[in-house]
């Protein structure tokens, strides 16, 4: 499969817990980006990578949250000591630098009790 | 800030009627604008896109139109089919990364 790839799929856990995301990019693709979709909204950007470097983050994240992109591949997202309005689906894209379209994986859909 | 407000919030339609979904953006350096379509429970698809320096551009049965000075556009699909149904969402970026702003999407019904 060459489509962008996250895991997991789901993931329910409580208030308080540590919970880190995977993404796979499509394999060529520098740029890697990540949203945050809640019912019923479009998807809200949180940061992105071009290769290894962490480019943009939004103002309106959390500290709680961080990412990664070690190896200028795949990417992790993780959120400390979650509350329940950290639940939502993140959605990962990827492009290439220099083209606009963004891919879209299938997204981890995150519960916190 | 940079916001694209996206309107109507549902539409409804009979098979093989027009729609149509607008959208306006505040940021005048966007120069990127993708339409994606949302099936319950998938990822967001790129259905069609248009960049500032063209003011029209279609597939099939979809087309989307860019008004720059007033900073809208908007995506119409002919011939509506039930499989057209699904939430559609307008975006805009520009090149400064091209992070993805997005409108709050469109819930399209077709009906039999």
């Amino acid at each position: 499969d060459t489509g962008v790839s996250q895991d997991p799929r789901h993931k329910i856990t409580k208030r308080g817990q540590n919970v880190t995301f995977r993404c796979d990019p499509i394999s060529e693709h520098n740029r890697l980006y990540w949203y945050r979709q809640t019912l019923g909204q479009g998807p809200e950007f949180l940061t992105y990578f071009q290769n290894e470097a962490q480019l943009e983050k939004s103002r309106l994240l959390s500290d709680r949250f961080s990412a990664e992109r070690p190896k200028g591949s795949f990417s992790t997202l993780e959120i400390q000591r979650t509350e329940q309005g950290d639940s939502a689906m993140y959605l990962c894209a990827s492009s290439l630098a220099g083209r606009e379209t963004q891919y879209f994986g299938p997204g981890t859909r995150l519960l916190v009790l | 800030g940079e916001n694209v407000e996206q309107h109507p919030s549902t539409l409804s339609v009979q098979e093989g009627d027009s729609a149509v979904i607008k959208c306006t953006y505040s940021d005048s350096a966007s120069n990127y604008f993708p339409w994606y379509k949302q099936e319950l429970g998938k990822r967001p698809q790129l259905i069609i896109d248009i960049r500032s320096n063209v003011g029209e551009k279609k597939d099939q049965r979809i087309a989307v139109t860019l008004n720059k000075t007033a900073k809208h556009f908007s995506l119409h699909i002919t011939e509506t089919q039930p499989e057209d149904s699904a939430v559609y969402f307008c975006a805009a970026s520009n090149n400064q990364g091209g992070k993805l702003i997005f409108g709050q999407g469109t819930e399209l019904s077709v009906k039999p």
